[in-house]
């Protein structure tokens, strides 16, 4: 079974601070998204990779950013974290650019910026 | 980009009911799935279903891309059932990041 991994389930942080939300999937797969959910507007997608080193903007780039060293490992990274940052983050895998095959996610992580 | 509607956007059962939830989308697709967010925010795959019909227990899922849309059955609901159903997408031909609908609030009353 393919496994998606997020290092936190529940995370509190300081507006300012430089926080990373890490995402590991183990199953050798080219795409990687992280996606914010927020109550009333669905899944917006923040940024995605299709191999190392690669990345590209989503719908909500804007305060993110993201490194992909590795390909099992994507990782989003708020650069001075905002209250308007509070949210459900979620990451995602799926095979490879031009497959259709199915995503699979996270657990999720729940941030709050205080 | 494509677009997806999920109807209807919430739903309150009593355990044991049967319930059919609707996703339509805007242009032909090659890559459609189901997912369950559960309680404790996790998105649980259900289906992979860019057409034709499968079952899964008491969940079965049927996708008419002709006609642009998918239905996700639950039967016999359980108060395990409740969360948020979403589906999501990609257009043929577009682009490989899947678009998700607004999803569907499902609650089920013991």
């Amino acid at each position: 079974d393919v496994k998606v991994t997020q290092s936190s389930r529940y995370l509190v942080k300081r507006t300012g601070e430089k926080v990373f939300l890490e995402c590991v999937q183990d199953m050798d797969h080219e795409n990687m998204f992280w996606y914010r959910q927020d109550p009333g507007l669905g899944l917006r997608l923040i940024y995605f990779s299709y191999d190392v080193k690669m990345k590209e903007k989503g719908d909500i780039p804007e305060g993110y950013s993201v490194s992909r060293e590795k390909k099992e490992r994507f990782s989003l990274i708020l650069e001075s974290a905002s209250t308007n940052q509070t949210s459900m983050y979620l990451c995602a895998s799926s095979l490879a650019r031009f497959e259709n095959t199915e995503a699979f996610f996270g657990q999720g992580t729940r941030l709050t910026v205080v | 980009g494509i677009q997806v509607e999920q109807s209807p956007p919430d739903l309150i059962l009593q355990e044991g009911a049967n319930s059919t939830l609707r996703c339509n989308f805007s242009d032909s697709v090659n890559n459609l799935q189901w997912f369950h967010q559960n309680p404790w925010g996790q998105l649980i795959n259900l289906f992979y279903i860019p057409s034709g019909t499968k079952q899964n227990g008491r969940l079965s899922a049927t996708t008419v891309a002709t006609e642009r849309y998918s239905l996700l059955y639950i039967s016999s609901s359980q108060t395990t059932d409740s969360g948020v159903y979403f589906c999501a997408l990609r257009a043929s031909g577009g682009s490989y990041i899947p678009t998700f609908g607004r999803g569907t609030s499902l609650i089920v009353h013991p």
